[in-house]
């Protein structure tokens, strides 16, 4: 069975950092592109970083760009969501979501339960 | 960036309708289309891909068609668990979600 547990999210004043993991299971890590969704309170939602599956290639939202960096540990199993100069329009429920290819034109066939990230002084 | 619009924002209706929601995106997408479900206090959770194949476990009252720029996902008969919201999502260059369109109770 397929999973995905995300963690790291909480409470951080404007500028500050955290860092977001997402642990999978129950499939070959290394095989398969992942991306960082989120979801604003009350809002739709928003793809924000994706990488491929050797993770030669990451791809950024123009709105985090310069500001979040995506990586993997296959080691792990692991997906990273690395979040700096954070501002209140950050604030979101960050959902890690596994493409169903190994590059690019994929969609998202699982996705963890999510994991709240605030932005405020 | 290519922007994907859903249409309409929210739609009523009732168990047993036929429901059609519709995507348009800003330039040629070919197939390269998604569309989910989302319940409250969920996660999405994928239904049809490619713009009309349909995922392994979801009821085949759902289905999705369209090409190009103008998509339609279509639920024939209407069930108490559809009710949602529903989003669209290009993956031909990059990813983008529609707004969603939400489902509710007439």
């Amino acid at each position: 069975e397929v999973q995905l547990v995300e963690s790291g999210g909480g409470l951080v004043k404007p500028g500050g950092s955290l860092r977001l993991s997402c642990a999978a299971s129950g499939f070959t890590f290394s095989t398969y592109a992942m991306s960082w969704v989120r979801q604003a309170p009350g809002e739709g939602l928003e793809w924000v970083s994706g990488i491929t599956n050797s993770g030669g290639y990451r791809y950024y939202a123009d709105s985090v760009k310069g500001r979040f960096t995506i990586s993997t540990d296959n080691s792990k199993s692991t997906l990273y969501l690395q979040m700096n100069s954070l501002r209140a329009e950050d604030t979101a429920i960050y959902y890690c979501a596994k493409g169903n290819g190994d590059f690019g034109a994929t969609a998202f066939d699982y996705w963890g339960q999510g994991t709240l990230v605030t932005v405020s002084s | 960036d290519i922007q994907m619009t859903q249409s309409p924002s929210t739609l009523s209706a009732s168990v047993g309708d036929r429901v059609t929601i519709t995507c348009r995106a800003s330039q040629s997408i070919s197939s390269w289309l998604a569309w989910y479900q989302q319940r409250p206090g969920k996660a999405p959770k994928l239904l049809i891909d490619k713009a009309s194949s349909l995922e392994s476990g979801v009821p085949s009252r759902f289905s999705g068609s369209g090409s190009g720029t103008e998509f339609t996902l279509t639920i024939s008969s209407l069930q108490p668990d559809d009710f949602a919201t529903y989003y669209c999502q290009q993956y031909n260059s990059y990813w983008t979600f529609g707004q969603g369109t939400k489902v509710e109770i007439k």
